[in-house]
């Protein structure tokens, strides 16, 4: 089955606690990408991959790292997370085919930064 | 990069059509709108795509005037279950040299429908 797999699911940590949310896609896609969502603000894209190791900062790509090693993979990395960056958290990868860029979303991983 | 309006919310009825419109006024020629569907909780779901005209497919229609400023997302006879947040989204191709991998997505149209 075609799919867009984040983990994990829920996670809870401290103030400057590094950690990583995993992306991974199944669908040989180029392009991946990481976007917030907050109430009241919508989905703001973070960071972006155009392709294997090129990748280029969102919206709001502050206190966020990304890297993209493989094609299938595009992890969000936060080195030391910070209450603000609460959040629920999506990735998304696109495909190149005919017509305008269509994005397939993980099911997403709320963060909660204490 | 083209910038889309929506309207914050809109409520409809079970059975009625609900047509969301979307403003984009500076829309470039390679670019194409898309629509996305998003539950609480869930992430967004592709509905519809298209480039000009109207496009229809099992689940909403696109109606895309000439000048291309505007778009309008159709959804026949609502039910409860459409009740979510839908998105326009507009961005070039990149089967066509495009290059845009910063996709901007407005506040979207909080869609409730009652019975």
């Amino acid at each position: 089955e075609a799919q867009v797999t984040q983990n994990p699911r829920y996670l809870i940590t401290v103030t400057g606690k590094k950690l990583t949310v995993t992306c991974s896609q199944n669908m040989n896609h180029e392009y991946m990408s990481w976007y917030r969502q907050d109430p009241g603000l919508g989905l703001r894209q973070i960071y972006y991959s155009m392709n294997v190791e090129v990748t280029d900062k969102g919206d709001v790509p502050e206190g966020y790292k990304v890297s993209r090693k493989e094609k299938r993979n595009f992890p969000l990395i936060l080195e030391s997370p910070s209450p603000n960056q609460t959040s629920l958290y999506f990735c998304a990868s696109s495909s190149s085919g005919r017509g305008g860029r269509k994005l397939f979303f993980g099911s997403g991983t709320q963060l909660s930064v204490l | 990069l083209a910038k889309t309006t929506q309207p914050i919310s809109m409520d409809s009825y079970e059975g009625q059509e609900v047509n969301i419109t979307c403003s984009h006024n500076n829309i470039a020629t390679n670019d194409y709108i898309t629509w996305y569907q998003q539950f609480p909780s869930q992430g967004p779901r592709f509905i519809i795509q298209g480039y000009k005209t109207k496009v229809t497919n099992e689940v909403a229609s696109l109606f895309i005037p000439a000048d291309r400023k505007s778009s309008t997302l159709s959804l026949p006879r609502v039910s409860l279950s459409d009740t979510a947040v839908y998105y326009c989204l507009v961005g070039d191709s990149p089967r066509y040299g495009g290059s845009q991998g910063n996709l901007i997505f407005g506040k979207g149209t909080k869609l409730s429908v009652k019975p």
